[in-house]
């Protein structure tokens, strides 16, 4: 089965705390891809980032970091130093294989409220 | 920049009528997504196409049919409008050599009555 789990459904935090954002994911393919996206309350879906199955190299951008552990099976996402713009429904998605990779399985998605 | 867009924002309609949301790129792209999403579902697809003319089914095709006869645009079409329809719709693209990687407009937010 190819799914996505985000487990924390909200998570609310004061400026310039630090979070993690939590994902999941499961399949059976050694090949595959996994994003996060950012959607802010205009609606509109923001690519943060892609990694593929074989990079387990950590990447920061930024306040932005990323932690990906194949013994796990976690993508995890953190933003340093929150900022109230941060405050967004964030997606994890698995593209996963080669012959379904056109296709992405979204988490259900962790809504960060960043206060002031 | 990937410009994707979606004809509306937000759509009231009524149950049993026809329904179309239009979603156009600038990018060239080949691949063209539908979305729907709903709260703690996440999102999940409903058609995409990979070619004019070209379409497969996505996860949750049942009531909902797609055209493509431009590269650019990708349209989705609810035959006959139900309240469950009700939801956002996205739609997405993607260039041909990273496929996987998908570029998303503002989304429709559909209320049928």
């Amino acid at each position: 089965a190819q799914k996505v789990t985000q487990a924390q459904t909200e998570i609310s935090v004061v400026e310039k705390e630090d979070v993690t954002l939590d994902c999941v994911y499961e399949t059976r393919d050694t090949t595959y891809y996994l994003f996060w996206y950012k959607q802010p309350p205009s609606g509109e879906l923001v690519f943060l980032i892609r990694r593929n199955s074989f990079d387990e190299q950590n990447e920061i951008s930024g306040r932005y970091s990323w932690n990906f552990q194949k013994s796990t099976s976690s993508f995890n996402f953190t933003i340093t130093a929150s900022q109230v713009v941060d405050s967004a429904v964030y997606f994890c998605a698995l593209s996963p294989g080669m012959d379904s990779s056109y296709k992405l399985i979204f988490g259900s998605g962790t809504r960060l409220l960043v206060r002031p | 920049d990937v410009k994707v867009t979606q004809s509306s924002r937000y759509l009231v309609k009524r149950t049993g009528e026809k329904v179309f949301l239009e979603c156009v790129q600038d990018m060239d792209h080949e691949n063209m997504f539908w979305y729907r999403q709903d709260p703690g579902l996440g999102l999940r697809l409903i058609y995409f196409s990979y070619d004019v003319k070209m379409k497969e089914k996505g996860d949750i095709p049942e009531g909902y049919s797609v055209s493509r006869e431009k590269k650019e645009r990708f349209s989705l079409i609810l035959e006959s409008a139900s309240t469950n329809q009700t939801s956002m719709y996205l739609c997405a693209s993607s260039f041909p050599e990273a496929p996987e990687t998908q570029y998303f407009g503002p989304g429709t937010r559909l209320l049928v009555l």
